[in-house]
């Protein structure tokens, strides 16, 4: 089973809507941390936002929000009043822990948005 | 200036030849992970090391072996190049920590491996 769903290989998005992104993830732990990083057609993944397990507020960066549900195991991101810029590859990722004390992540297979004028 | 560097940027082998790549940090930190991407199926974790001469299996190791003789440097060595091995392959840093605390991932720039 995939740790981690990303439901939506697509999206299309108007310019300046808000749009959300689905994550859901499979966890027995009590601890873990979830990610969401962008990749734009030039290929560098960037970093946009963290939310850890036990945090009680939904993370935010700017126009990026993480819609945490932790009994269903979800966490979307919502992106604001989007732009041209936000065309990309979005991947959302997990960290657990290891049976050996490391904590590695676990990515999704990714959406693909593209934001339309 | 990037923290993380990949080498070499793009290459393209013969099947059968061994190939390596590499990555180098310069933040000193403890983790470093070498990811695939391929169309489909996201980032796939190969191998990762916690340490100097620690390192461990990812989902997709089989065909891969690595090499952390030292804190900065990461090798990644494909024994003998298939097909199947074309990839996108990007290298990952990251602190110590536990599975909760608020640090991230810096990603190097990919390497896109053609193997023919």
């Amino acid at each position: 089973a995939q740790k981690i769903t990303q439901t939506q290989p697509g999206m299309f998005v108007q310019e300046k809507e808000a749009v959300t992104l689905d994550c859901t993830y499979d966890t027995s732990d009590q601890s873990y941390g979830l990610f969401w990083y962008k990749q734009p057609s030039s290929g560098e993944m960037i970093f946009l936002i963290y939310q850890g397990s036990y945090d009680e507020q939904n993370a935010t960066e700017g126009r990026y929000s993480l819609n945490f549900q932790k009994a269903r195991k979800s966490a979307n991101l919502v992106i604001s009043a989007s732009q041209l810029g936000d065309s990309a590859m979005y991947f959302c990722a997990m960290r657990e822990g290891l049976p050996g004390g490391s904590y590695i992540p676990t990515f999704g297979r990714g959406t693909s948005l593209i934001v339309h004028p | 200036d990037a923290g993380i560097t990949q080498s070499p940027r793009h290459k393209v082998t013969e099947t059968g030849t061994p190939v390596t790549l590499r990555c180098h940090q310069t933040e000193n930190h403890r983790y470093m992970y070498w990811y695939r991407q391929d169309p489909g199926h996201g980032l796939r974790l190969i191998h990762y090391s916690y340490g100097v001469k620690d390192t461990d299996k990812g989902e997709v190791s089989d065909g891969y072996s690595v090499s952390r003789s030292k804190t900065e440097d990461f090798l990644l060595t494909l024994e003998s190049a298939t097909s199947s091995q074309t990839s996108v392959y990007f290298c990952a840093i990251s602190e110590s920590g536990t599975a909760i605390t608020n640090y991230g991932y810096t990603f190097g720039s990919g390497t896109r491996l053609t193997v023919v």
